[in-house]
């Protein structure tokens, strides 16, 4: 069975330039989460969807970063113009089942640089 | 929210020796805690999780001991393998559904 899918795994840009992320996430999990793991860090929650709906963005910087999930399967996360700031890995997760409680299964991330 | 801290940041063993990771989170209303392995170039992946109605769960050479009113949980990995070399995460989830993940543990297991 196949895990959770993201691309591209790596991309570099110059500042204020605009960026996307794709996930796919594992067939039948309606919740997926969009995290953002600074380097030596934790990965901190940017949204949570379930199904096609974003439940949890408070974490989400709304200025510069967009996502959607269309048809409650696959992903796209945005960030337009991106900041230097922002260079980090960007993890897609997927559950089968709403909560905290159920196990998250990542994707392998996206690491971006902004030069 | 929760907040969740993780000691130590990083943990030397050597190969057979064993190895204690701990976190302490700050919401009394967490009551799922799941440990996370991230290996390099890879996502976190679920290694085992307790829930509070338990004080200890084991699975075969690693086992998480919870303590509820002292709010802190540990991680043990006993006779470590070279391929338990990767960086270790605790969470919780405080009240809500979001998982709050500690900082991380970055285990070198040396042969």
């Amino acid at each position: 069975e196949a895990g959770v899918v993201q691309s591209p795994r790596y991309k570099i840009i110059e500042k204020k330039q605009p960026v996307a992320f794709w996930c796919n996430p594992i067939s039948g999990h309606n919740t997926l989460y969009w995290y953002l793991q600074n380097l030596g860090q934790g990965p901190e929650l940017l949204i949570r969807y379930e199904n096609e709906e974003a439940v949890d963005d408070s974490q989400l910087p709304k200025d510069r970063f967009s996502a959607e999930r269309l048809k409650g399967v696959d992903s796209t996360l945005k960030i337009q113009p991106a900041e230097l700031g922002d260079s980090a890995v960007y993890l897609c997760a997927s559950s089968f089942g709403r909560g905290a409680y159920n196990e998250q299964f990542f994707g392998p991330g996206t690491r971006l640089t902004v030069l | 929210g929760e907040n969740v801290e993780q000691h130590p940041s990083t943990l030397s063993v050597q190969e057979g020796d064993s190895a204690v990771i701990k976190c302490t989170y700050s919401d009394s209303a967490s009551n799922y805690f799941p440990w996370y392995k991230q290996e390099l170039g890879k996502g976190p992946q679920l290694i085992i999780d307790i829930r509070s109605n338990v004080g200890e769960k084991k699975d075969q050479r690693i086992a998480v001991t919870l303590n509820k009113t002292a709010k802190h949980f540990s991680l043990h990995i006993t006779e470590t393998q070279p391929e338990d070399s990767a960086v270790y995460f605790c969470a919780a989830p405080g009240g809500g559904n979001k998982l709050t993940f500690g900082g991380g543990t970055r285990v070198l297991v040396k042969p």
